[in-house]
């Protein structure tokens, strides 16, 4: 089983609010992701890590930003949430080179 | 740049029905190929893997064979049951990139 984790589960909260979205993973692993998942499943790179204090965008724009201050920690946090953040948000992590990577359970974010 | 392409959903069948899943992929380097399945509500879960040219990769009566030849990793299952009924992943990873591609997911219900 891998050992990646994300909370909030469920988040539902209001417009405007400031929220951070927390993923952790006691593996070690150096490469972490974001990914935004539309309701037709698809998988959006939002943002991605190479190791501590690296941070790039991904694919898909977004409004989050995300920090790197150690290996195993990888916030998203949205300033100022609105109805079109609502989605479901996956993090994963994998060791580099063409290994697999390994995913959290998900946080479903829904703004009103 | 590397990309995937799998076969659109949804698939339907019927239990103990023969599955297969198309996926073909373009890459420049030597990929690792993966199938990845994702069950309600949760994140993604490493189903098989591939790391080379005619490897077989196999799990829970799932199996996929990297073809070089025809760029492509298709997942087959001789008989289906119920339990599997997912949103299932093709994907792949570079050892120069620093990304996974993933295709757009098929989704697959089982009627009992």
């Amino acid at each position: 089983e891998a050992d990646i984790y994300q909370t909030p589960r469920y988040l539902v909260i209001g417009t405007g609010k400031k929220i951070t979205l927390e993923c952790s993973q006691t593996m070690g692993h150096d490469k972490m992701y974001w990914y935004q998942q539309d309701p037709g499943m698809e998988l959006h790179l939002i943002h991605y890590s190479y190791g501590v204090n690296s941070t790039e965008k991904g694919d898909l724009s977004s409004e989050s930003t995300v920090s790197r201050i150690r290996t195993e920690h990888f916030p998203l946090t949205l300033e100022s949430a609105r109805p079109s953040h609502t989605s479901q948000y996956l993090c994963a992590s994998r060791i580099g080179g063409s290994a697999e990577a390994f995913f959290g359970q998900g946080t479903r974010l829904t703004v009103v | 740049g590397d990309s995937v392409t799998q076969m659109e959903g949804p698939v339907t069948l019927s239990e103990e029905a023969f599955l297969t899943i198309n996926c073909t992929y373009t890459a420049t380097g030597y990929p690792s190929l993966f199938w990845y399945v994702q069950y309600p509500g949760e994140g993604l879960q490493l189903l098989l893997k591939a790391t080379k040219a005619d490897d077989k990769g196999s799990n829970k009566g799932f199996e996929a064979t990297y073809r070089k030849e025809t760029t492509s990793f298709h997942l087959e299952k001789g008989s289906v049951q119920v339990s599997d009924s997912a949103v299932y992943f093709c994907a792949l990873s570079d050892s120069s990139a620093s990304k996974i591609i993933f295709g757009s997911g098929t989704r697959l219900s089982i009627r009992p």
